[in-house]
């Protein structure tokens, strides 16, 4: 079936950028997301591409969708303690159920 | 406009026991599913519903039953509680011609002893 991986641990300064990295498997693959946890709460949704897009930038956050590679890409400028959270990548596998398929998460730690 | 409302927000539970978390959406979405959070695991489909009266499952259906009688309540039971159950459970929430926003609760976690 469909699988998503993301690595599970990144650690950068505060003022840096931040990338965080996804892979996935489904070929048919038409929106894909980016969700933020912090510690405690629910998913945020931060942003979302779709597949006929490479690029979206929204403020500080940049997605980068390399759909040949099937790889995903969130980067986060000017990256501050409060983006400390975990990360998640998920897949519509498909459209007409709503089902997402997710990465494990990866953990964003900032350091001040 | 509420959302997608989850209750409880914590519940403890002793194995055997049964108990159903609640799902409401007010915003007339199609489609609603439950999620199971595992740490290092991401979340997981556990069933999901493309509108009242139709429900199916997903990746860990195992242990956990669903109905959708009306639009806008997904309720998830627990018939017989187990300590493999213990996570942070989350519905979800959309319309059936936007796969671009799906909208969370804000979880229920869940502790069986």
């Amino acid at each position: 079936g469909e699988d998503v991986e993301q690595s599970l641990f990144l650690s950068v300064r505060e003022g840096d950028s931040s990338v965080i990295n996804c892979t996935y498997t489904d070929s048919s693959s038409t929106y894909l997301y980016w969700y933020k946890q912090e510690p405690g709460a629910g998913l945020q949704l931060l942003t979302y591409i779709f597949s006929n897009m490479d690029m979206k930038q929204d403020q500080r956050l940049t997605v980068l969708l390399n759909k040949k590679d099937k790889h995903l890409s969130l980067r986060i400028a000017d990256t501050q303690t409060g983006d400390s959270a975990i990360y998640f990548c998920a897949d519509c596998a498909l459209i007409n159920t709503g089902k997402l398929i997710f990465g494990q998460g990866t953990t964003l730690q900032v350091k001040p | 406009n509420a959302g997608v409302t989850q209750t409880p927000k914590f519940q403890v539970l002793k194995t055997g026991q049964s108990m159903t978390l609640q799902c409401a959406q007010d915003m007339n979405h199609e489609y609603m599913s439950w999620y199971r959070q595992d740490p290092g695991m991401g979340l997981r489909l556990i069933h999901y519903s493309v509108g009242a009266g139709i429900t199916d499952q997903g990746e860990v259906p195992n242990g956990y039953n669903v109905s959708r009688s009306t639009t806008e309540d997904f309720p998830l039971r627990l018939l017989s509680a187990a300590p493999s159950q213990t996570s942070v459970y989350f519905c979800a929430s959309s319309y059936s011609s936007s796969g671009n926003t799906i909208y969370f609760g804000e979880g229920s976690w869940l502790t069986v002893v």
